[in-house]
């Protein structure tokens, strides 16, 4: 099972919203309502920020969202702020592995 | 507070077995899924194995089958993964993970632990 794909690296300067995309096949990410989003700051635990593609744990900050289409799913973070500089990497549950998820490769944000 | 504390981690010679445990408190560990998940130095992430919250079903990633188990003591409040037939490419460390809601598995890792290093070297 490949990772998906993220871009590498997405920069935003502070207030600024930016979208990070996640992308895959038909057989994961295209089919799956099962999509996550983590976050992990250098040396820390990640952080799940989205699950099932659009929903918020409670603490996580509304500007956080998730989307899905097609085979692309996607985390905005809108009003950018200095803290939201971190590693973040999807997960999508796929039909051709084994019940787990399969993650992202992952994306540096910088705020500017 | 809700916490996992994993353990167990450690230098091992290629070939040899390690057990890594994960004690749970501060939520009922017996109503949650869990979840070992492992990241390799300066890489990514890579989901391991899950085990439901009664034990009943386990699954994992294909580069383990064969060769880790995971299981749980929900009288203890503990999670395992036992580690054989180690390779240099299972050096990581390695988190254990709670799902997000009770009694379901929706690969959602809510509660993470600090993480055990596993290194596997001759």
């Amino acid at each position: 099972q490949s990772a998906l794909t993220q871009p590498a690296s997405v920069s935003g300067s502070p207030g600024q919203s930016i979208t990070i995309s996640c992308t895959g096949t038909s057989s994961d990410v295209g089919s799956s309502k099962l999509v996550s989003w983590y976050q992990q700051h250098p040396d820390k635990v990640p952080k799940l920020m989205i699950y099932e593609g659009t929903k918020r744990p409670s603490g996580v900050s509304s500007r956080f969202s998730g989307s899905k289409s097609g085979n692309t799913a996607s985390l905005t973070i809108s009003g950018l702020q200095a803290e939201d500089g971190a590693d973040y990497f999807c997960c999508s549950s796929s039909h051709t592995s084994s019940f787990g998820c399969v993650f992202g490769t992952p994306t540096r944000v910088t705020v500017l | 507070q809700v916490q996992l504390v994993e353990s167990g981690g450690g230098v091992v010679q290629p070939g040899r077995s390690l057990r890594l445990s994960c004690a749970g408190s501060g939520f009922t560990f017996s109503s949650y899924a869990m979840h070992w998940v492992r990241q390799a130095p300066g890489k990514g992430l890579e989901w391991v194995a899950v085990i439901w919250y009664e034990g009943s079903n386990k699954y994992y990633v294909d580069s383990v089958k064969g060769r880790f188990t995971i299981s749980r003591d929900n009288s203890k409040n503990t999670l395992y993964l036992q580690m054989n037939s180690l390779r240099a490419e299972d050096s990581a460390t390695y988190y254990c993970a709670r799902e997000v809601e009770t009694l379901i598995v929706v690969n959602a890792f809510h509660i993470w632990g600090q993480g055990t290093k596993v290194t596997v070297s001759s």
